[in-house]
């Protein structure tokens, strides 16, 4: 069975610092797509990046980027020049190749920035 | 654009009761799936609706179900309520489209939160 594994319940950063946040997963297929989501205190989950597996090249958003290893399983989440804004939850969930939905994900890492 | 709507956003019921939460998905979204997400077990999915046909369904017990209509909203029923089925029940819809490399975003609604006493 499919797991992820977000290790760090809870990060700070200071306003306009960088921090990263770190997954990992276990899956025995080839074919997946590996995402981050946020969700602020308002609790609508938004989707902040994604990445195929296949793709070597890791995935950027602005201000967001990630660092994809697939061999050590390893997908963290790298937030840049952070903002009051990017205060939330922050999940990592997984998805297996083809037509299915179903997302199998982390417990969440709380991030908080400091003014 | 619309999102994703989920009613009712807060009710509260007692044990044993059961509970009906509706989800409209973003229009031209065919696909509907549903989870739960509490403190302990985090998120966890429970199923997923395509042309209203449950596609995959997760590990719950019979008393979670659901169904799609044809236009694609969906509700999820849980009956003979427990106190731990207290949770935020989210629903998210997405673009389904044919095999390939779709990378199924999904768009989630503010949740439905359910309070069991």
């Amino acid at each position: 069975a499919q797991t992820v594994t977000q290790s760090q319940p809870e990060m700070s950063v200071q306003e306009a610092e960088t921090v990263t946040l770190s997954c990992t997963y276990d899956t025995s297929e080839s074919d997946y797509y590996l995402f981050w989501y946020k969700q602020p205190p308002s609790r609508q989950m938004i989707l902040v990046i994604r990445q195929e597996a296949y793709k070597q090249q890791n995935a950027t958003e602005n201000r967001f980027s990630v660092n994809f290893q697939k061999a050590a399983k390893s997908f963290s989440l790298k937030i840049s020049d952070s903002q009051l804004g990017d205060a939330a939850m922050y999940f990592c969930a997984y998805r297996r190749g083809g037509n299915n939905r179903k997302l199998i994900w982390g417990l969440g890492t709380s991030l908080a920035v400091n003014p | 654009k619309a999102g994703v709507t989920q009613t009712p956003r807060y009710l509260i019921k007692t044990r044993g009761q059961q509970v009906t939460l509706s989800c409209s998905p973003i229009s031209g979204h065919r696909s509907v799936s549903w989870y739960q997400q509490t403190p302990g077990q985090g998120l966890q999915f429970l199923f997923e609706y395509f042309s209203e046909t449950q596609r995959n369904k997760g590990n719950f017990p019979g008393r979670f179900s659901g169904r799609q209509f044809s236009n694609s909203r969906s509700e999820m029923n849980v009956s003979t309520l427990e106190l731990g089925d207290s949770a935020l029940y989210l629903c998210a819809s997405s673009l389904a489209g044919l095999a390939g490399k779709n990378t199924g975003e999904l768009f989630f609604g503010e949740g439905s939160r359910l309070t069991v006493l």
